[in-house]
């Protein structure tokens, strides 16, 4: 297994442009988080899935960001319009979750996303 | 409200000499700690996670719910040890798998 796949690894767009980043969790996991790092905030929660359905959303910056997960091998994250302050590292990770003790997340590579 | 406080953004020592991050939490609950490694070019990776109550690499963590903390601690630091480590905490409340992470120590061990 390839584990979490992210594409693309590398992103650099202009100020106002639609940006769409895409992972590929690992497969017979039932949950897909969205994560954003930046030197100033750390690791922050963006959104996660449980079963294709947004459980979380809670840490999605505002209505510039959506994410979808049509199905459970695919999911997306979509800044439009994009600002510069969206600059940072987006992680995918995804673990198997049947209730507590939680299960390991696996991350993906990370997407690093410039924006001019 | 979870929270997670790494209180150095960097640690240094040298080979051979005891390291200790610290972590402290905030929770009302009973919450489930871990610690994530990234070493360079590789992926955020789980180290330890409190209740399995075990050494990695020969990192252990002790969670201290009096002094809500997780520090985790190694006796004899390794120059391969040097990397970025993130203490996370996930509340039990309504089952929620959600991870709260802290804002990272980078640990350099010199040689």
């Amino acid at each position: 297994d390839a584990g979490v796949i992210q594409s693309p690894r590398h992103e650099v767009t202009e100020m106002g442009q639609e940006v769409t980043l895409r992972c590929k969790p690992i497969s017979g996991h039932n949950s897909l988080f969205w994560y954003r790092q930046t030197m100033m905030r750390g690791l922050e929660l963006l959104i996660y899935f449980n079963n294709n359905v947004p459980i979380d959303d809670s840490g999605m910056p505002e209505d510039r960001f959506s994410a979808k997960m049509p199905n459970a091998s695919f999911s997306t994250l979509k800044i439009q319009p994009s600002e510069p302050r969206d600059s940072a590292v987006y992680f995918c990770a995804s673990s198997f979750f049947a209730g507590p003790p939680r299960d390991e997340q696996f991350f993906g590579p990370g997407t690093r996303l410039t924006v001019l | 409200a979870q929270r997670v406080t790494q209180p150095e953004k960097l640690l240094s020592v040298f080979k051979g000499a005891p390291v200790e991050l610290k972590c402290n939490y905030s929770y009302s609950g009973s919450p489930e700690l871990f610690w994530y490694v990234q070493y360079s070019r590789q992926r955020l990776q789980l180290l330890l996670r409190h209740i399995s109550r075990e050494s990695i690499k020969g990192f252990t963590a002790d969670l201290n719910k009096g002094e809500t903390s997780f520090h985790l601690k190694k006796p004899f630091a390794q120059e391969e040890d040097s990397a970025m480590y993130y203490c996370a905490l996930s509340g039990q409340k309504g089952g929620s798998e959600k991870l709260v992470f802290g804002k990272g120590t980078k640990l350099t061990v010199n040689p």
